[in-house]
C-alpha cells in the first residue's frame, strides 16, 4: 500500500496561514492524493484532492510537489473551527478496488 | 437533504449482549463502509459493501456482523465475541465501487459504543 507521513500535531494562530504537509514517497503515477478532516466528534469531511496540478476550492489549497513525493494542504486563513485532525490519503491506481487508510493524521490546534 | 444519519448517537452495551448500530444513506451510494476509531488512533475498516447482498471483511471484522439487503442501509452488529467493544464507529459510503482515482467517501456522524 502506498503510505504517507504526516506530523502528529500543529499548532497555528487565528488568521493566520496553515501550511499542513504530508509525505508520500512510494506514490504511483496514478495515484490520487485525498485530503479529509475530521472536528472533535464527528465524521471526517472531504477537503480536496489533486493528481498532479496544484487545486483550489472554498476550503483549501492543495499544492503537489514536482515531483509528488509530498503534497501540501493550505489553508490561508485558520479560524478556530478548523481545529481538526487532517488526514492525507492516497488511492491506489484505477482499475482494481481499494479502500481508503486513514492513519493518524496531524492534529491543527488552532490558538484565537 | 441528502446525508447519512447514523443512530443512536450513543449506545451503551452489557457485557455479553449484542447490539445493532444502524446506517442509513439516501445519496443513491453503491458502495457503504463501516469504521473503528478508538481515541487518538486513525480509523480502522471493520465491513464494506460494494452493492446490495454482498460484503467484504475489513481489517478487523473478528466480533462484528453485517448485512446489505437494501441500497440504503448496511447496519452493523457489535456481537458478543467482541471483548473490547468500546469506541467510536463511523459510517460511511461512496457512490460507486472505489477503484482508485478521484472518488471520496462521505461519513455520517458517528455512534458512540460504551459498555457498561
Amino acid at each position: 500500500d502506498a503510505k504517507t507521513t504526516q506530523p502528529n500535531s500543529m499548532e497555528s494562530n487565528e488568521e493566520e496561514p496553515v501550511h499542513l504537509p504530508c509525505n508520500h514517497s512510494t506514490i504511483s503515477g496514478t495515484d490520487y492524493i485525498h485530503w479529509y478532516r475530521q472536528l472533535p466528534s464527528q465524521g471526517p469531511e472531504y477537503v480536496i484532492h489533486g493528481l498532479t496540478s496544484n487545486v483550489n476550492n472554498r476550503m483549501a489549497s492543495l499544492a503537489i510537489a514536482e515531483d509528488r513525493k509530498s503534497s501540501t494542504l493550505i489553508l490561508h486563513r485558520a479560524t478556530l473551527r478548523d481545529a481538526a485532525v487532517y488526514y492525507c490519503i492516497l488511492s491506489q491506481p484505477p482499475g482494481g478496488s481499494y479502500i481508503p487508510t486513514f492513519g493518524r493524521g496531524t492534529s491543527l490546534i488552532v490558538h484565537p | 437533504d441528502g446525508g447519512i444519519t447514523q443512530s443512536p448517537k450513543y449506545l451503551f452495551r452489557k457485557e455479553g449482549q449484542n447490539v445493532t448500530l444502524s446506517c442509513e444513506q439516501n445519496l443513491n451510494h453503491d458502495a457503504m463502509y463501516w469504521y473503528r476509531q478508538d481515541p487518538g488512533q486513525g480509523l480502522r475498516l471493520i465491513y464494506y459493501s460494494q452493492i446490495v447482498n454482498d460484503f467484504q471483511k475489513g481489517d478487523i471484522a473478528e466480533g462484528y456482523s453485517v448485512s446489505r439487503e437494501k441500497k440504503e442501509s448496511f447496519p452493523l452488529t457489535v456481537t458478543s465475541a467482541q471483548k473490547n467493544p468500546t469506541a467510536f464507529y463511523l459510517c460511511a459510503s461512496s457512490p460507486r465501487r472505489l477503484a482508485g482515482g478521484w472518488e471520496t467517501q462521505y461519513f455520517g456522524p458517528g455512534t458512540r459504543l460504551l459498555v457498561l
